[in-house]
């Protein structure tokens, strides 16, 4: 089972909600990932947890709040958006470990983000 | 992290192989190659990896130059559903992985 969920699909908000996306993995893997992505680029690395710490936040505005309440769950809660900021929204896991062989990240399918 | 170029895009065969260039030329001693596709709107998917020594799965093989600073990857018989955005990424942390602008594979009947 290499199956990372993610919910919800699809989320349209304002901007002056609070909302909240979720990631789920049963695998086992102690580092989780969130990455954006705007339409026709690549993947953008956000924040990196291992071992549900926070070990890289690529410099994200403070209006994305990642959050790790356990090794099998990441959230990414949102407030004050901007609709730029209207993304597909990646969530990733892997093992977490240094060692390349055995660390193969696996991604969800994406929540779509629109910010109105 | 080594910075990774791909062309563009490319167009294929259906049934003919998909060789997909990337070049890595300052990549380090330590740092893997990973192959990962995109099809549209869906998450990206692992498919292959390695440091120098060609590898193969039951999705594709992957080529290393002897010097390490480029690779193909090879996907032996394409098919419509191989038509994505295929990213070659170099990395030797988890913590980071950096996608480049990928190569957007046409496969064509």
């Amino acid at each position: 089972d290499t199956e990372v969920t993610q919910t919800p699909k699809h989320l349209v908000m304002g901007m002056t909600n609070k909302k909240s996306l979720k990631c789920e993995q049963h695998m086992g893997h102690r580092a989780m990932y969130w990455y954006k992505q705007k339409a026709k680029k690549p993947p953008e690395l956000m924040f990196v947890y291992s071992y549900e710490k926070l070990s890289i936040n690529e410099s994200v505005p403070s209006r994305f709040s990642p959050e790790c309440p356990n090794s099998s769950l990441l959230n990414l809660h949102l407030h004050a958006l901007q609709p730029e900021d209207s993304a597909l929204y990646l969530c990733a896991s892997s093992q977490g470990r240094i060692d390349p062989i055995r660390n193969t990240i696996y991604f969800g399918e994406g929540s779509w983000l629109t910010v109105v | 992290d080594a910075k990774t170029t791909q062309p563009p895009s490319m167009d294929c065969a259906e049934g003919r192989a998909a060789n997909l260039p990337c070049n890595h030329s300052t990549i380090s001693g330590n740092e893997y190659v990973y192959w990962y596709r995109q099809i549209h709107s869906q998450g990206p998917q692992y498919i292959i990896h390695g440091l120098k020594n060609n590898e193969t799965n039951e999705m594709a093989s992957l080529i290393i130059t002897e010097d390490r600073k480029s690779s193909t990857l090879i996907l032996p018989h394409a098919t419509l559903r191989d038509t994505a955005v295929y990213y070659c990424i170099a990395s030797y942390n988890f913590n980071k992985f950096y996608f480049g602008s990928g190569t957007k594979l046409n496969v064509k009947p």
